[in-house]
């Protein structure tokens, strides 16, 4: 089982920010945590992943909780082309599998 | 740099044909797994290998399904006597190393079971 909840879906306006939750309140001190995309019909696309520092790239940004309970994807400027499900993944290090769960339907309206 | 290439893209099969899906990694990944996507559900993992060997099948049908990984060439899976059930999207990923680097992903292989 996924060791991660999501939202079920999420709607946000072209342009805006998308802040896209993630509790993972089971973390272990070793485990990561992974977003992906999957855009409809295309493999799952690696966003980015990170332990407990906030991490940006050039997709994304990733804010991780003190805690290390949960996290938040942020997609900073939405196009239509972010419309995805998005999924948190933990994983641990040296571990194979990644456990999908279901993931949030991100709809993004002009 | 090629990303993960999978094919065919589209698989069409009878039942109790035998169903060969390949995947190419990326380049310098030796890192190979398997994934099955049913209808308008999440991917499932199925196999982990590592060139000449299998890693963690946990996820793999006991029955009809297997998987390998040669020196040379492609990751192949391989799925017997096809049934309506086997119907899904198979996804591969690849990765350098078990370490956290993340795994990538091809565009999948559609099997479509008549």
């Amino acid at each position: 089982d996924a060791k991660t909840t999501q939202p079920t879906s999420m709607d946000c306006a072209e342009g805006r920010a998308a802040n896209l939750p993630c509790n993972h309140s089971t973390i272990s001190g070793n485990e990561y945590v992974y977003w992906y995309r999957q855009i409809h019909s295309q493999g799952p696309q690696y966003i980015i992943h990170g332990l407990k520092n906030n991490e940006t790239n050039e997709m994304a940004s990733l804010i991780i909780t003190e805690d290390r309970k949960s996290s938040t994807l942020i997609l900073p400027h939405a196009t239509l082309r972010d419309t995805a499900v998005y999924y948190c993944i933990v994983r641990a290090r040296n571990t194979d599998k990644l456990i999908f769960g279901t993931g949030t339907r991100l709809q993004v309206f002009p | 740099n090629a990303g993960v290439m999978q094919n065919p893209r589209h698989l069409v099969r009878r039942r109790g044909q035998e169903a060969r899906l390949r995947c190419s990694p990326m380049k310098g990944h030796s890192h190979v797994y398997w994934y099955r996507q049913l209808p308008e559900e999440g991917l499932k993992f199925m196999v982990y290998l590592q060139k000449e060997n299998i890693i963690d099948e946990s996820g793999m049908p006991k029955e009809r399904f297997s998987a390998e990984f040669p020196k040379e060439g492609p990751s192949i899976l391989r799925i017997q006597q096809v049934v309506r059930g086997d119907s899904a999207a198979y996804f591969c990923a690849s990765s350098p190393d078990s370490g956290n680097q993340p795994q990538h992903f091809g565009d999948g292989t559609r099997l479509s079971i008549l």
